[in-house]
């Protein structure tokens, strides 16, 4: 089973910054998902990545697929306390399958 | 109700208790997944149903037993269970062969 490692694990950071968490694996990514998880909610999800290279916008986050196709970043820009949440990466493991990375646990302060 | 709803939200039971959740999935979606969240591990699939069918177990332990008797509802009861299964068990669903799944809010539990 292909394990995804996020880091950072926990970022804290001010309104009005900019920030970038990651998502690594040793192996190659058939396709790539970011989820978003809200305290007391389940996951979101944000985009999916197919393509090596790969970037997708999404209002102040962008989202881009290493050339290998086996790391992938999230970037957010002027970073809200609306974006405070848990930022899950996930790999289709099959025709059904996703595995999960830990998370970043991101927290934006007014 | 739109989306995907599970209940309870939060259930505290006792090691010798038997209790039930629900997730029911409003979205016309045939395949469902139970999910378990704890605080030191990723998020894991549990179980796998496909048209009512089960597809994946992924080594859960038999004190879990799915029940799935229609393509809109998945419960998963619970008996015998430890400490150590306490944590968010969230419920998902998607098209079969989809790549997106859509989750519900979960249930948190605590086993005392």
């Amino acid at each position: 089973t292909q394990l995804l490692e996020q880091s950072p694990q926990f970022l804290s950071i001010q309104e009005g910054e900019n920030l970038t968490v990651y998502c690594n694996s040793s192996s190659v990514f058939s396709s790539l998902q970011w989820y978003r998880q809200e305290p007391g909610e389940g996951p979101v999800l944000l985009v999916t990545v197919v393509t090596g290279g790969e970037v997708k916008k999404l209002k102040r986050l962008t989202f881009q697929f290493g050339d290998a196709r086996k790391d992938s970043s999230l970037h957010i820009t002027a970073a809200q306390p609306g974006d405070t949440g848990l930022y899950l990466c996930a790999e289709r493991s099959g025709a059904q399958k996703l595995v999960f990375g830990q998370g970043t646990r991101l927290t934006i302060n007014p | 109700e739109t989306g995907v709803t599970q209940t309870p939200r939060h259930l505290v039971m006792g090691m010798t208790n038997k209790k039930s959740l629900k997730c029911e999935q409003h979205l016309g979606h045939n395949a469902m997944y139970w999910y378990k969240q704890s605080a030191k591990k990723p998020l894991e699939l549990m179980f796998v149903y496909n048209f009512k069918e089960q597809t994946e177990n992924n080594s859960v332990p038999s004190r879990f037993s799915p029940e799935c008797p229609n393509s809109s509802h998945l419960f998963l009861h619970l008996h015998t269970l430890q400490p150590e299964d306490s944590a968010l068990y969230l419920c998902a669903s998607s098209h079969l062969g989809g790549v997106e799944q859509y989750f519900g809010p979960g249930t948190r539990l605590t086993v005392t």
